[in-house]
């Protein structure tokens, strides 16, 4: 079993809509959670660190859930420009405090 | 501007090559780190560095070595040795040690390297 897994999608969902991802983590001594955002060849960017229960920016919600092991991610009102590849990393797990394992993502793709 | 470079965008070598990798960042971070990406997996991390003149294996560092003579500068060296090159490389970087709070990593742009 992968220490962290992603539904690899695709989500597809029209603007407008409310979708929500889950990345399922492992090892229960994980300490830090991270989204990125990563477009179609271009790197990962930070979306939202989650350190305990939970993160709010915007239309975007991170939810931790410690008991069963695993992170949400919430995006309300969807648009077009959401369309990405979601990731999920870990860190405090296996590879240690300052190492971060991440999840193979999650495609979103939202149409008009 | 301040940021994380990685150079070039694409490389394009001949197997039994080595080559180089630059990523370098104006951030002031003292960690650094090197992944790898293939095409529907996830990232994984070939070395990292926490400090000038150190640097730790990561999961997947056979094949590859690392220097860290200065602060700002982290390059990746992808030998022969390498079974399956191809791949997109990120570099990243962080103020400490990631996962703690003020301590995200961010990446730069990638490389792109194909071996034929």
């Amino acid at each position: 079993r992968k220490e962290v897994e992603q539904d690899p999608g695709p989500f597809n969902v029209p603007e407008g809509a409310t979708v929500a991802f889950n990345c399922t983590y492992s090892n229960s001594a994980s300490q830090s959670f991270f989204w990125y955002r990563q477009d179609c060849r271009k790197e990962p960017k930070l979306l939202m660190s989650v350190y305990s229960s939970g993160n709010e920016d915007g239309r975007f919600t991170a939810q931790l859930n410690r008991a069963s092991q695993y992170i949400s991610l919430l995006i309300r009102d969807s648009k077009l420009s959401d369309s990405a590849t979601y990731l999920c990393a870990v860190a405090g797990g296996s590879g240690g405090y300052n190492k971060l394992i991440f999840g193979a993502g999650t495609r979103l793709a939202v149409h008009p | 501007d301040g940021g994380i470079t990685q150079s070039p965008k694409y490389l394009f070598r001949k197997e039994g090559q080595n080559v180089t990798l630059s990523c370098e960042q104006n951030l002031n971070h003292d960690a650094m780190y090197w992944y790898r990406q293939d095409p529907g997996q996830g990232l994984r991390l070939i070395y990292y560095s926490q400090i000038v003149n150190d640097f730790q294996k990561g999961d997947i560092a056979e094949g590859y070595s690392v220097s860290r003579e200065k602060k700002e500068s982290f390059p990746l060296t992808v030998t022969s040795a390498q079974k399956n090159p191809t791949a997109f490389y990120l570099c990243a970087s962080s103020i400490g040690l990631a996962g703690g709070p003020g301590n995200e990593q961010y990446f730069g742009p990638g490389t792109r390297l194909t071996v034929t």
